[in-house]
């Protein structure tokens, strides 16, 4: 099946720090979403991508939608203690009976020392 | 915006009963939602899409028997996990809005 490769695992960091993660796949995807998740929770939707080449922004937050469409990374900066979590990539692609379906990352933990 | 509700937060059961987790689209419809499984430390795997007034479409490897999932309204999904056993102690999440909206999860321990 298809699988995405979402590094790094884990950061630590201290706090003000800027972050980076990126995910790569081996297949095309129509949509890149990037999601966090913190301990117990369902994962929260930050940004999603549409278009290969996009950049988008969400307060301190951005992402980029790769030109290949098989790629895409996650910024975040000038990190704050609340930023702790695993954040998720996650390929969609919207193909026959598959609409909507999407894969995930690993995942990266993130830690923000204070 | 738009908010999935899932129930129970967390259950304990016994090995060989069954437990049912509610997903319920809040302010809009949702005529397709799906239902994850995380074990610890791990990513989200997709075990079935459910579809209102139809049946729900599973993953290769996921048990139809096993995880049942009703669809009944355009507001409410439901998976029951039957004859529960310990290797099925696990997170399970529901989504709608094509993956946008997830809930909060249910934390099922079996014992």
């Amino acid at each position: 099946g298809q699988q995405l490769n979402q590094s790094p695992q884990s950061m630590f960091i201290q706090e003000g720090e800027d972050v980076s993660m990126n995910c790569t796949s081996s297949s095309i995807f129509n949509t890149w979403l990037w999601y966090k998740q913190d301990p117990g929770e369902g994962p929260v939707l930050l940004i999603a991508l549409y278009k290969a080449g996009e950049l988008t922004s969400n307060g301190r937050l951005t992402a980029q939608f790769g030109i290949t469409r098989k790629d895409s990374f996650l910024n975040i900066s000038a990190s704050i203690p609340s930023d702790v979590g695993i954040y998720f990539c996650a390929g969609q692609q919207m193909s026959g009976g598959s609409n909507y379906k999407l894969t995930f990352g690993k995942g990266t933990l993130l830690t923000v020392n204070p | 915006g738009a908010v999935v509700s899932q129930h129970p937060s967390w259950v304990i059961c016994k090995s060989g009963t069954s437990v049912k987790i509610e997903c319920r689209s809040l302010d809009f419809q949702a005529t397709t939602m799906f239902w994850y499984r995380q074990f610890p430390k791990q990513s989200l795997m997709l075990m079935a899409t459910s579809n209102e007034g139809s049946k729900a479409t599973y993953e290769q490897g996921v048990e139809k028997d096993k995880f049942l999932i009703n669809h009944a309204s355009l507001t409410l999904s439901t998976l029951t996990v039957t004859s529960a056993h310990p290797e099925d102690s696990s997170f399970y999440i529901c989504s709608a809005r094509g993956g946008y909206t997830f809930g909060s999860g249910t934390r099922l321990t079996v014992v």
